[in-house]
């Protein structure tokens, strides 16, 4: 069973305008939410991470929601830039577990069109 | 940079050839994770470390596979007896807290 989904494979977006990317899970021990960009042939780079005690973190451009009663969070990109063109991945852990292994979506391309 | 490396980043062997990949974390980093991602997936799971205690293995991880990080620094990653299905991106990451920081990957082809 897939605990982390992400629906959209592809979102195309103009220079400067909003990105918005989004992240369902299905596993309520998940309480550590992690974004990842990747480039091809390139390991994942760590964006941004919520805590579930929280509903909102932001740092620079990025800004993550998370809505625990939905099982939902998401990623903002403000303004978006054509250097964010990539694949994003978003990760559940249970960080109080033993190992805090990451559960991965299956990403969502961005492209942003300058 | 005193990020994650790994090497090599690519190897091309033949089916039932054994390939070893090595990973040296960050190197304050205790915790140290190896992952595997096919095209179109995510990273997925196969093993964890903290400090050389290997203490989960996924059920992704078959017996022809085999991890080792002797004195809790750098980690190897040996498949034995390769498949065309191994191909795929390993991934190394490592952590101290909540986030993990991963590698370049290595890139396997099996032919």
């Amino acid at each position: 069973d897939q605990q982390v989904k992400q629906n959209s494979p592809s979102l195309s977006v103009q220079e400067g305008r909003i990105s918005i990317l989004n992240c369902d899970y299905t596993n309520s021990m998940f309480d550590y939410f992690l974004w990842y960009k990747k480039y091809p042939a390139e390991g994942p780079t760590f964006l941004i991470s919520i805590s579930s005690i929280k509903d909102k973190n932001e740092d620079g451009r990025f800004t993550v929601f998370l809505n625990k009663s939905a099982k939902h969070l998401s990623l903002h990109i403000v303004p978006s830039q054509p250097g964010d063109s990539a694949v994003y991945f978003c990760a559940g852990t249970d960080y109080g577990g033993a190992t805090n292994k990451l559960i991965f979506g299956t990403g969502t391309l961005l492209a942003v069109q300058p | 940079d005193t990020g994650v490396s790994q090497d090599p980043r690519h190897k091309i062997t033949k089916r039932g050839q054994n390939v070893t990949f090595r990973c040296d974390p960050i190197s304050e980093h205790n915790r140290l994770y190896w992952y595997r991602q096919t095209l179109g997936q995510g990273p997925e799971f196969l093993t964890y470390f903290q400090n050389e205690a290997q203490l989960e293995k996924s059920r992704l991880l078959s017996d022809r596979f085999s991890a080792e990080r002797p004195k809790g620094s750098f980690s190897t990653l040996e498949i034995q007896r390769t498949e065309q299905g191994d191909s795929a991106m390993y991934l190394c990451a490592s952590s101290f807290s909540a986030g993990q920081y991963f590698g370049p990957g290595t890139r396997l082809t099996v032919t």
